[in-house]
C-alpha cells in the first residue's frame, strides 16, 4: 500500500463546475496536510493546508479531512481553464522532517 | 522578500560525473530541504538541512550529500550519477524544523543524466 495515494486522472472537469479531488494516506499519525499544484514543468505551489477534521475554505478552494477515514479531499468551485494542473497532496507528521506525497492528479478542465 | 532561488535551472550529465545544485533560501529561513521529482511521480524527500546541520533524510543512498551555509543557503551533491538520477530537483525553505507549515519551493533544477 502506498503512503499516500491519489488517482492520476486525468479528470475533466467543464468550466465553472466543481472538481473534486482525493487522498487517502495510511499513516495514522499524521497531523498536517497540503495541496499543491503543479503546472507542467514548474515547481509545486502551495494552496491548501488543512490540519483538523473538516472542512477549510479559501476562495474557490475547500480542503476537507477526515483523520478517521484517513482520507482528505480538495475542491475547487467555479473551475477556470487556468486551474488545469497535476494536484499533489502532501502528509506529514509532526517532528518528522519530510512530507510524503502521492504522484498526483492531472485535472483539464474543459472550456 | 525574495523566493527561493535554485540554480543552475537545466543541466545535462554524464553517467558516472557529479554535480552540485545550489539554493538560496527565502529571507529568514532557517531550514532547507531538498526533493527529487522524477517524470510523472511526487516529490521524494532527500534530507533537509537546519542550522549547517543535516535534520533528517529520506531513503537516499550516500552519494546523495548535502551542505548548508551559514547564511543558510545550500548545495545538494550527487557522486558517481546514474540514468536513474534524471529527475527534476526541488529545494524548499522554511522558517523551522518539521512539517507543519507547508513549503515554499523553489523554480527546481532539470537534471539529465546521459
Amino acid at each position: 500500500q502506498k503512503e499516500v495515494e491519489q488517482n492520476s486522472g486525468p479528470l475533466s472537469v467543464p468550466e465553472g463546475a466543481i472538481a473534486s479531488l482525493n487522498c487517502t494516506y495510511s499513516d495514522r499519525v499524521s497531523q498536517s496536510f497540503f495541496w499543491y499544484r503543479q503546472y507542467s514543468g514548474k515547481s509545486p505551489e502551495l494552496i491548501m493546508s488543512i490540519y483538523s477534521n473538516g472542512d477549510k475554505e479559501d476562495g474557490r478552494f475547500t480542503a476537507q479531512l477526515n483523520k478517521a477515514s484517513q482520507y482528505v479531499s480538495l475542491l475547487i468551485r467555479d473551475s477556470q481553464p487556468s486551474d488545469s494542473a497535476t494536484y499533489l497532496c502532501a502528509v506529514g507528521r509532526t517532528g518528522n522532517e519530510k512530507l510524503t506525497f502521492g504522484t498526483g492528479t492531472r485535472l483539464t478542465i474543459i472550456p | 522578500e525574495t523566493g527561493v532561488t535554485q540554480s543552475p535551472t537545466h543541466l545535462i550529465k554524464t553517467r558516472g560525473q557529479q554535480v552540485t545544485l545550489r539554493c538560496s533560501s527565502q529571507s529568514g529561513h532557517n531550514t532547507v530541504s531538498w526533493y527529487q521529482q522524477a517524470l510523472g511521480q511526487g516529490p521524494q524527500f532527500i534530507f533537509q538541512y537546519y542550522r549547517e546541520e543535516e535534520n533528517g533524510r529520506g531513503n537516499f543512498p550516500p552519494r546523495f550529500s548535502g551542505l548548508q551555509f551559514p547564511n543558510y543557503s545550500s548545495e545538494l551533491n550527487v557522486n558517481a550519477l546514474e540514468l536513474d538520477d534524471s529527475a527534476l530537483y526541488l529545494c524548499a525553505s522554511s522558517l523551522r524544523t518539521g512539517v507543519g507549515y507547508g513549503y515554499t519551493f523553489g523554480s527546481g533544477t532539470r537534471l539529465t543524466v546521459v
